[in-house]
């Protein structure tokens, strides 16, 4: 069965500090994988995703497929990255249609 | 984002009644999404629309009803026999346009009383 895993619930960093948030997942298909953020008061909104291989706010990951992890990172953490993260996966379903399977979120606090 | 409404923001609703959240999207995106957000229970996924006229339940279905009788709308029911209705309720959409990258709105708050 399709799964997405994020261990921390809470990660607490200072600023300037290096930051990981991790993310497993588990799927028999091809995996396509996201990151999504929400803000304070703000909607829920795409982050990156693995197939662009962007560099969004500073945030970075890669998709290792041995270790089927999708770790989110960035070098140096900002107040403004206060925010839960989502991972998330998509998932085709038996009748062809996709959906996004989250893992339950991150919430990150950068102090200064 | 912003082509995504959902409404009303804020409801309350009385145990044992049925209550309809409403999503409307201008984005001209084929999938629509409901997903319940809980406390340190991220995102579930409710129903599904790949086209109009045709859903699918998702992970969280019970107690639940949807239809999409337009490409724009997307409603949710919440019936009675949803034993925990109080949440934070996301609608999402998607579509080849965007391509294939998942819009939420902004959400809607239900709290049974």
């Amino acid at each position: 069965a399709q799964r997405v895993t994020q261990p921390e619930k809470l990660l607490s960093v200072f600023k300037g500090a290096p930051v990981e948030l991790k993310c497993n997942y588990s799927y028999s298909g091809s995996p396509e994988l996201f990151w999504y953020v929400q803000y304070s008061r703000q909607r829920l909104q795409l982050l990156l995703r693995h197939i662009s291989r962007e560099s969004i706010k500073g945030f970075t990951a890669d998709l290792n497929k041995g270790e089927t992890s999708f770790h989110l990172k960035k070098p140096f953490a900002q107040e403004e990255d206060s925010a839960m993260y989502y991972c998330a996966l998509s998932v085709r379903t038996q009748g062809g249609s996709e959906k996004l399977v989250f893992g339950k979120g991150t919430k990150l606090t950068v102090n200064p | 984002d912003g082509g995504i409404t959902q409404s009303p923001k804020y409801l309350f609703r009385k145990e044992g009644q049925n209550v309809t959240l409403s999503c409307e999207q201008n984005l001209n995106h084929d999938a629509m999404y409901w997903y319940r957000q809980d406390p340190g229970q991220g995102l579930r996924l409710i129903y599904y629309s790949q086209i109009v006229n045709d859903f699918q339940k998702g992970d969280i279905a019970e107690g639940y009803s949807v239809s999409r009788e337009k490409k724009e709308s997307f409603p949710l029911t919440v019936t009675s026999a949803q034993k925990n209705p109080t949440a934070f309720y996301l609608c999402a959409t998607t579509g080849t346009a965007s391509g294939n990258t998942i819009y939420f709105g902004e959400g809607s708050w239900l709290t049974v009383v």
